[in-house]
């Protein structure tokens, strides 16, 4: 299995909501991101988790949440969102090692807006 | 402050010619160096990973040269078909698992 899941494909929201955005491998890989990705941008780097621990966070807005449950799973939880954080959500991981363990793989996205 | 640049933002070619996409970086120290596939509304696909002591990786009709020299890579697409358009993405990866992308480069290639 060498896919990455996310769920939801899509999410509406209004500012005021709670919600949570998944993704899941089974690939065995201990580095996990997300990323957020304008029209026509790269992806931003938000968050990194490395053997279930972040380790990286891009000052990003408190109204993002991220969760690491175990190493197979990330969450991203939200809340207070605003309209401009409407954006595609994309989580990856990516395993250290050699060959075709290194090879590092994106989920579909979660397309998000905020009303 | 760290830069990574891909040479411009849209290339077009006509098929059977060679694409060219050029990848530079600035106060970066990359571990590896990647190339990622992304068409529009989906995630990126990931194409060719080069290490810092590797001058050049080739699959099928792709090759990755990386000079860290002049702190460049190329990404070559020999005898490119229209199914080769999209935008392709340079990313550089640290030793601590941190991973930024360029700007991106939207190629077309004309039948």
């Amino acid at each position: 299995d060498t896919e990455v899941t996310q769920t939801p494909k899509h999410l509406v929201m209004g500012m005021t909501n709670k919600k949570s955005l998944k993704c899941e491998q089974h690939m065995g890989h201990r580095a996990m991101y997300w990323y957020k990705q304008k029209a026509k941008k790269p992806p931003e780097l938000m968050f990194v988790y490395s053997y279930e621990k972040l380790s990286i966070n891009e000052s990003v807005p408190s109204r993002f949440s991220p969760e690491c449950p175990n190493s197979s799973l990330l969450n991203l939880h939200l809340h207070a969102l605003q309209p401009e954080d409407s954006a595609l959500y994309l989580c990856a991981s990516r395993s250290r090692g050699q060959g075709p363990q290194e090879t590092q793989y994106f989920g579909p996205g979660t397309r998000l807006l905020v009303l | 402050s760290q830069k990574i640049e891909q040479n411009s933002e849209a290339l077009n070619i006509q098929e059977g010619k060679t694409a060219t996409l050029t990848c530079n970086y600035t106060n970066y120290s990359p571990a590896y160096l990647q190339w990622y596939r992304q068409d529009p509304g989906r995630g990126p696909v990931f194409l060719l990973l080069i290490r810092e002591n590797e001058k050049e990786k080739r699959k099928e009709r792709l090759k990755v040269t990386f000079d860290t020299t002049l702190k460049q890579s190329l990404f070559h697409i020999t005898a490119s078909q229209p199914a080769d358009s999209a935008t392709y993405l340079c990313a550089l990866v640290s030793n601590n698992n941190d991973m930024r992308f360029g700007a991106g480069t939207r190629l077309t290639v004309k039948p």
